[in-house]
C-alpha cells in the first residue's frame, strides 16, 4: 500500500557518527512531521514541515539535528555527531493538512542505537 | 502549554472485560483530543479523535471516548475486549497549532 515510508527501519550507529534518516510520505500530502520516541515514553515533537516550508522546529533537542523536505515530498532527518541519548525510534508521519483537522499516517519508524 | 497524562502504563482485563485507559488533559485553548493505537512493529494509527463536535467519539474497532470539560477528561472505552486489542494506545492532544503533544501511553494486555 501506499504508506509512509521510512528507511532505514534500524541504524547502528557509533558516537559522533552523523547519521541521516528518510521519510517517504504519502503522494499529496502536505504536512509532514517528526517524532522521537524514547523507549517507554510518548513520541516527542522534533519538527513539522508545510511542502517544503520549515514552520516549526522548535522540538529539535539541540543543533545536531537538523531536518529539510526540499521540493515538498521526501524528508531527511540529519543527526550530527550522535550522542548515546539520541538512541530512540524515530516517527515520521504525513497528512493531508494540518494535524487537528486531517488524521495523522505514521510510518513505522528508524530505531536508531547509539553505541 | 498543554500536556496530557495517562493514568497506568499497563493495564489488564480478561477477554469480553470492559477496557478503560484513562487520559487527563491539560490545555488553556478548547483542545483537540485524539487516540492513537500502536501494535508491535507497525506505526501508530489514529483511534478516534474529538474535535468539539460530539462529546462522544466513536472510532475503529468498538473504541469510543468521552470528552469531559469539568474533569478534564478523555478517557477510552470499549465494552468487551477482544485478544487483537492488546497493543500500546496513546492519547494526545493538540491547540490549534499543527503539533500533537502525546502521553507516555497506556499497554494494554488481554488475557483469554
Amino acid at each position: 500500500g501506499a504508506g509512509v515510508s521510512q528507511s532505514p527501519r534500524y541504524k547502528v550507529a557509533k558516537r559522533g557518527q552523523d547519521v541521516a534518516l528518510r521519510c517517504d510520505p504519502i503522494s499529496g500530502h502536505v504536512s509532514l512531521f517528526w517524532y522521537q520516541q524514547a523507549l517507554g515514553q510518548g513520541p516527542e515533537f522534533l519538527t513539522y514541515f508545510q511542502n517544503e516550508a520549515q514552520l516549526d522546529k522548535s522540538g529539535l533537542p539541540s543543533d545536531r539535528f537538523f531536518a529539510e523536505r526540499p521540493e515538498g515530498s521526501v524528508s531527511t532527518l540529519k543527526i550530527q555527531r550522535t550522542q548515546q541519548e539520541d538512541s530512540a525510534v524515530y516517527l515520521c508521519a504525513s497528512s493531508l493538512g494540518r494535524s487537528y483537522n486531517s488524521p495523522l499516517h505514521f510510518g513505522n519508524g528508524t530505531r536508531l542505537t547509539v553505541t | 502549554a498543554q500536556s496530557v497524562t495517562q493514568l497506568g502504563s499497563h493495564v489488564s482485563v480478561s477477554e469480553g472485560a470492559l477496557v478503560l485507559l484513562r487520559c487527563n488533559y491539560s490545555s488553556s485553548v478548547p483542545p483537540y483530543l485524539f487516540w492513537y493505537v500502536q501494535y508491535p512493529n507497525q506505526g501508530l494509527q489514529l483511534l478516534l479523535k474529538y474535535t468539539s463536535a460530539a462529546t462522544l467519539v466513536k472510532g475503529i474497532n468498538g473504541f469510543e471516548a468521552e470528552f469531559k470539560k469539568s474533569e478534564t477528561s478523555f478517557h477510552l472505552t470499549k465494552p468487551s475486549a477482544h485478544m487483537s486489542d492488546a497493543a500500546e494506545y496513546f492519547c494526545a492532544v493538540s491547540d490549534n497549532t499543527d503539533k500533537l503533544i502525546f502521553g507516555t501511553g497506556t499497554r494494554l494486555q488481554v488475557f483469554p
